[in-house]
């Protein structure tokens, strides 16, 4: 199946800082891809859905300027969280889109997710 | 809007016997469903998925489940279960026409007892 990667796996930041959180579709070229929130013994929370070449869209409650997003090519979407702060300390997981498919059949092959801990 | 629930966060079942993980949804139209499995530490695994073909879906590792429009359920059932089966279970929704965003439940944790 479709491979998608997240780098790093594991990030410590200081409070006030910026963190990027790369997601790479490895064997395909994703036009879409999503990024989405975990919160511990919690489900993923959709956070924006980043499409190449345009801009993110955002779900309702999620700021836009605190989580940058950027899909400047066909393989790769960064999440950049900006000043960040312990509140955004979280399990952050993107997902590709298979290309060719569409209408909600798609099928989401996830990355295996970035844990943030803001100190 | 379309929204998903899991009974039960936490399920044991002892190795060899049955597995059977609930998931109940709600959507004004007619939905996609899916099952997905997250080991620790990964990402998400798709295990199956509903496409309005067969009510009946079958999917990866002996798992499969059953679509009832009447019960609005999509429940994941393994006649046997191995140890390997020990994970975290997401039951997901979306909607038919091309609306690509999945809403998940919030997942089962499935312990497998030796």
């Amino acid at each position: 199946g479709a491979v998608v990667s997240q780098h790093p796996s594991r990030v410590i930041c200081k409070s006030g800082t910026s963190v990027k959180i790369e997601c790479r579709s490895l064997d395909f070229q994703a036009t879409t891809m999503f990024w989405y929130r975990q919160f511990p013994k919690q489900s993923l929370m959709l956070m924006a859905t980043s499409n190449e070449g345009s801009k993110a869209t955002y779900e309702q409650g999620v700021e836009k300027d605190k989580f940058l997003i950027n899909h400047a090519s066909l393989t790769l979407s960064t999440l950049t969280v900006t000043s960040a702060h312990p509140e955004d300390s979280s399990f952050y997981i993107c997902s590709a889109r298979v290309p060719g498919t569409s209408g909600g059949m798609e099928t989401q092959y996830f990355g295996p997710g970035t844990r943030l801990l803001v100190l | 809007a379309q929204s998903v629930t899991q009974l039960g966060s936490h399920v044991s079942v002892s190795e060899g016997a049955l597995v059977l993980l609930r998931c109940n949804y709600s959507s004004s139209v007619p939905p996609y469903l899916f099952w997905y499995v997250q080991y620790p530490n990964q990402g998400l695994q798709l295990l199956l998925k509903y496409t309005s073909a067969a009510t009946l879906v079958k999917g990866i590792n002996g798992f499969e489940a059953e679509f009832k429009k009447s019960e609005t359920s999509f429940h994941l059932t393994k006649p046997s279960a191995h140890m390997s089966d020990a994970a975290e279970y997401f039951c997901a929704v979306s909607l038919l026409f091309g609306n690509e965003k999945l809403t998940f439940g919030t997942g089962t944790r499935l312990t497998i007892i030796p």
